[in-house]
């Protein structure tokens, strides 16, 4: 079953402008982690972040964690069109005998127009 | 510097028919995750292995679901007698152990093989 919503559910801008993705989850976990989706590429890893952590930088992504709401934000600044995909968060609760098993969200479909 | 293959990338079977999905994971890699994402949802957990051991198979759905890794590498998902409810994207993934030292937590995915069922 999915840990949980993300949203919106879709997502359309305009190159260069930025966008924001929510995500919502239900237990405890050990980290979180942001994937992109797209039919070309695959599920590619795009950041992860720790439950001791509250937010990280990776060059245009800032993700945000707040475990006392259980929720995550994905921003993409400066959107480019090939940033159109869906985005999924994921989170490993850190079940020993599972490695590092994830319960993914619905995803957002970003759509930026050139 | 090849990446998590998944072989065929698509697959169409007749209700009833047997289906074997390969996976080919980085190598070194322990830990091998199998996922099912049905369209328009995000991936969901099926089975994980550290080397050949299946350690948790508490995702799968159905006893008609099946996987092995023997030699701890490359891995076959089986689903026997499939049905319509089995068409969806099957995913692999692979990563290092979470007990590794400054253990690695980030999954690696393939491209996915793509069920249908007719």
């Amino acid at each position: 079953s999915q840990q949980g919503e993300e949203d919106p559910q879709a997502l359309s801008i305009q190159e260069g402008e930025n966008a924001t993705m929510n995500c919502s989850y239900k237990t405890s976990i050990n980290n979180l982690q942001w994937y992109r989706q797209n039919s070309g590429r695959g599920l590619v890893h795009l950041i992860l972040i720790r439950s001791n952590e509250r937010e990280k930088h990776s060059g245009r992504l800032r993700v945000t964690l707040d475990t006392s709401k259980k929720s995550s934000s994905l921003l993409i600044t400066a959107s480019r069109a090939a940033d159109t995909a869906s985005y999924f968060c994921a989170t490993d609760e850190g079940w020993e005998t599972s490695g590092s098993r994830l319960t993914f969200g619905e995803g957002t479909q970003l759509t930026v127009n050139p | 510097g090849a990446g998590v293959s998944q072989s065929p990338r698509y697959k169409v079977a007749k209700r009833g028919q047997d289906v074997a999905l390969r996976c080919d994971p980085i190598s070194g890699h322990v830990s091998l995750f199998w996922y099912q994402q049905a369209l328009g949802q995000g991936p969901e957990f099926l089975t994980y292995f550290q080397n050949e051991a299946q350690l948790d198979k508490s995702g799968l759905p159905s006893d008609r679901f099946f996987a092995e890794r023997p030699e701890g590498s490359v891995s076959t998902l089986k689903i026997q007698r499939t049905q319509q409810e089995d068409s969806a994207v099957y995913l692999c993934a692979s990563s290092f152990s979470r007990a590794a030292p400054g253990g690695r937590y980030e999954q690696y995915f393939g491209p996915g093989t793509r069920l249908t069922v007719t």
